[in-house]
């Protein structure tokens, strides 16, 4: 099966620019998360979606990170504008249940993001 | 809310010697608990899971892990480590009837040759 796809791979912007990010999961799978690696740390939970409904977003920065998943399929990250700290890698993954613990999540291979 | 401590930010093993990174859950319901590995540049790959079948779980690379109530950990082994095996761990748990996965700051286990 074909893995979740995420681009783009790297991302350069300055303080204040915006930028999105574009997540597409594994065909099938129901929940949809966003996550922020930042260097020398585990992954973050921003977002979680369940079909194109948002599950939980109580740790996203609302003041200026945005995401939509549209259709119950593909999604977008969006950061207007950017601050220093949110250099990091956004993660997408992707879990074919919601409500069973057991589901393991799949992952794409991130967006890198510097803010100069 | 379940959480999970990864205790030790790097490990450094010989080729060959004993692999053991040590994970610590927080849960007030039985939880079920993950290890996950991330190579250089890539995504988190799933290395085993803990969903209450057995409490000795066998994972992908000869990786292993067991679940200990008492202690309130999800240890992870490997009898013989190998170069490959160089890379970031990570320990996740999430509740039994809610996929909110949470994850440890991970461990950078390096193999010497």
């Amino acid at each position: 099966e074909a893995g979740v796809a995420q681009s783009p791979r790297y991302k350069i912007i300055e303080k204040r620019q915006s930028v999105a990010f574009w997540c597409n999961p594994i065909s099938g799978h129901a929940t949809l998360y966003w996550y922020q690696q930042i260097l020398g740390q585990g992954p973050k939970l921003l977002i979680q979606f369940q079909n194109n409904g948002v599950v939980d977003d109580s740790q996203l920065p609302k003041d200026r990170f945005s995401a939509e998943r549209l259709k119950g399929v593909d999604s977008t990250l969006k950061i207007q504008p950017a601050k220093l700290e949110d250099s990091a890698v956004y993660l997408c993954a992707s879990s074919l249940f919601q409500d069973r613990g057991d589901s393991p999540l799949h992952f794409g291979n991130g967006t890198r993001l510097t803010v100069t | 809310a379940q959480s999970v401590t990864q205790l030790g930010s790097h490990v450094s093993v010989s080729e060959g010697a004993l692999v053991l990174l040590r994970c610590n859950y927080s849960s007030s319901v039985p939880p079920y608990l993950f290890w996950y590995v991330q190579y250089p540049n890539q995504g988190l790959q799933l290395l085993l899971k803990y969903t209450s079948a057995a409490t000795l779980v066998k994972g992908i690379n000869g990786f292993e892990a067991e679940f200990k109530k008492s202690e309130t950990s999800f240890h992870l082994t490997k009898p013989s480590a190998h170069m490959s095996d160089a890379a970031e761990y990570f320990c996740a748990v999430s509740a039994y009837n809610n996929n909110d996965m949470r994850f440890g700051a991970g461990t950078r286990l390096t193999v010497k040759p």
